[in-house]
C-alpha cells in the first residue's frame, strides 16, 4: 500500500497528558499538511511543509502543538497539556507540487479522545 | 475572510434521482476548486476539481462547473446511486478551506 498512513488510529488519554501522531505520505510527495476534523465540520487546516520546512501555521494551532518534519519525509504532530477541546479527528495530506491547487491525498486519521 | 458554504444534509434521494449539492465560495485569488468524497468508514479522496473559470471537473458520473461570476462549484449527478452514500465536501485550495460537508443517503 502507497498511500497515506497515519499512526495510532485511535487515541485516549487524560487531560494534562502529552499526545504525539505521526504521518508517513506517499513517498514522492513533498507537501504535508495536517488538518483536524470535528463532528460534523470539514477539516481545518493546521500547518502544512515543503519538504523540511514549515511554511505555513494555521491560527488554530496554539502554542501547544507543535509539527516537525525533520528529513523531508514523515511529519510528527505533538500536543501538549490536552485539553478535551482537543478531541478530535487529526488528518495529515500530501501533495506532489508547488502550491495548493494540486490534488491532496488524505490518510485515514487518527482519532483523538481527551478526558 | 475566505470561506466555503455548501447546502447542509443531510439529504436524502431515491435511487435513480437527480443531484445538486450547492457550494459558494469567496476568494481573493484566483484558487482551485475541489470536491471531495468521504465513503462510510474511509478516509477523503478526491472526487474532481476544476482549476480555472469554466472548467468543468468531472469523475464518476458527477460533474461541476467553476462559475467565477456567481463564486460557485455546484456537484451534479444526473442518476445517483446507492453506493453514492457518503458525506461530500467542498473545497478551495485559498487559504485551504474546506465546507462543513453534506451528507447524501440513498435508498434503494
Amino acid at each position: 500500500d502507497t498511500g497515506v498512513s497515519q499512526n495510532p488510529r485511535h487515541k485516549i488519554t487524560k487531560r494534562g497528558q502529552n499526545v504525539t501522531f505521526r504521518c508517513d505520505p506517499i513517498s514522492e510527495h513533498n507537501r504535508l499538511y495536517w488538518y483536524r476534523q470535528t463532528l460534523g465540520q470539514g477539516p481545518e487546516f493546521l500547518t502544512y511543509f515543503q519538504n523540511e520546512a514549515q511554511l505555513e501555521k494555521s491560527r488554530l494551532l496554539s502554542d501547544r502543538f507543535s509539527a516537525e518534519r525533520p528529513k523531508g519525509s514523515f511529519s510528527t504532530l505533538e500536543i501538549q497539556r490536552t485539553e478535551q477541546g482537543d478531541s478530535a479527528m487529526y488528518l495529515c495530506a500530501s501533495s506532489l507540487g508547488s502550491d495548493s491547487k494540486e490534488t491532496q491525498y488524505f490518510g485515514p486519521g487518527t482519532r483523538l479522545l481527551v478526558l | 475572510g475566505n470561506s466555503v458554504t455548501q447546502m447542509e444534509g443531510p439529504v436524502t434521494l431515491s435511487e435513480e434521482a437527480f443531484l445538486t449539492i450547492n457550494c459558494t465560495y469567496t476568494a481573493t485569488g484566483y484558487p482551485s476548486l475541489f470536491w471531495y468524497v468521504q465513503y462510510p468508514g474511509e478516509g477523503l479522496q478526491l472526487l474532481l476539481k476544476a482549476t480555472k473559470a469554466d472548467d468543468k471537473g468531472s469523475n464518476k458520473g458527477f460533474e461541476a462547473t467553476y462559475r467565477k461570476e456567481t463564486t460557485s462549484f455546484h456537484l451534479e449527478k444526473g442518476s445517483v446511486q446507492v453506493s453514492d452514500s457518503a458525506v461530500y465536501f467542498c473545497a478551495t485550495s485559498d487559504k485551504i478551506i474546506f465546507g462543513k460537508g453534506t451528507r447524501l443517503h440513498i435508498l434503494p
